[in-house]
């Protein structure tokens, strides 16, 4: 595709569901990053993948929060047991190599009820 | 871990002048440095990005100045103009096999 793609674009869930926000990067890229991004907040680094290998899950906040990219191209972020602190942008962005411009999704706008 | 400081969190500036935000990290061994602009319910664009091996960086009125000895960096922006309003993001990274780590944003208001 064109850009960096994530769906759904918009999601609520109740609180105790687990959810799952897909990536699509753009082809050929090799990083993807994930991010959270609270209301006027900057993006807060969740985790980082080459490839299929996740490099860094540093910032994942809790065993709530699980990534995967399995074949080096897609990824979903999983959150289960969904809380309310839950509920932000999570935006995922993809790089050809590094460092160099990192291309941004719309990201997914969670809100737990 | 690395860690970038940001300010100031908003910024007014007249249209026509000039508008500088500015950047610490943490982590010496971090070597690029982008800014973003992401608009109201938008994604987070890159504007500009520098390396570490270069002081500035110019892209018509935007320019950015990297002081690695401080490890300072900041964002220009001349002539401002309505569409420059937007919130801005400083980043850093130590390149491959690492993240991104963003500041927390300047909002800027280029008033009429």
């Amino acid at each position: 595709g064109a850009g960096v793609s994530q769906s759904p674009r918009y999601k609520v869930a109740k609180r105790g569901q687990d959810v799952a926000l897909r990536c699509d990067p753009i082809s050929g890229h090799v990083s993807l990053f994930w991010y959270q991004q609270a209301l006027g907040q900057g993006p807060e680094f969740l985790t980082y993948f080459q490839n299929e290998a996740q490099l860094d899950k540093s910032g994942l906040p809790s065993d709530r929060f699980f990534a995967e990219r399995p074949e080096g191209s897609v990824s979903t972020l999983k959150i289960q047991r969904t809380q309310q602190e839950d509920s932000a942008v999570y935006l995922c962005a993809s790089s050809f190599s590094r460092p160099s411009e990192a291309f941004f999704g719309q990201g997914t706008r969670l809100t737990v009820v | 871990g690395e860690n970038v400081e940001q300010h100031p969190s908003t910024l007014s500036v007249q249209e026509g002048d000039s508008a500088v935000i500015k950047c610490t990290y943490s982590d010496s061994a971090s070597n690029y440095f982008p800014w973003y602009k992401q608009e109201l319910g938008k994604r987070p664009q890159l504007i500009i990005d520098i390396r570490s091996n270069v002081g500035e960086k110019k892209d018509q009125r935007i320019a950015v100045t990297l002081n690695k000895t401080a490890k300072h960096f900041s964002l220009h922006i001349t002539e401002t103009q309505p569409e420059d309003s937007a919130v801005y993001f400083c980043a850093a990274s130590k390149g491959r096999d690492d993240k991104i780590i963003f500041g927390k944003g300047t909002r800027l208001h280029i008033l009429p």
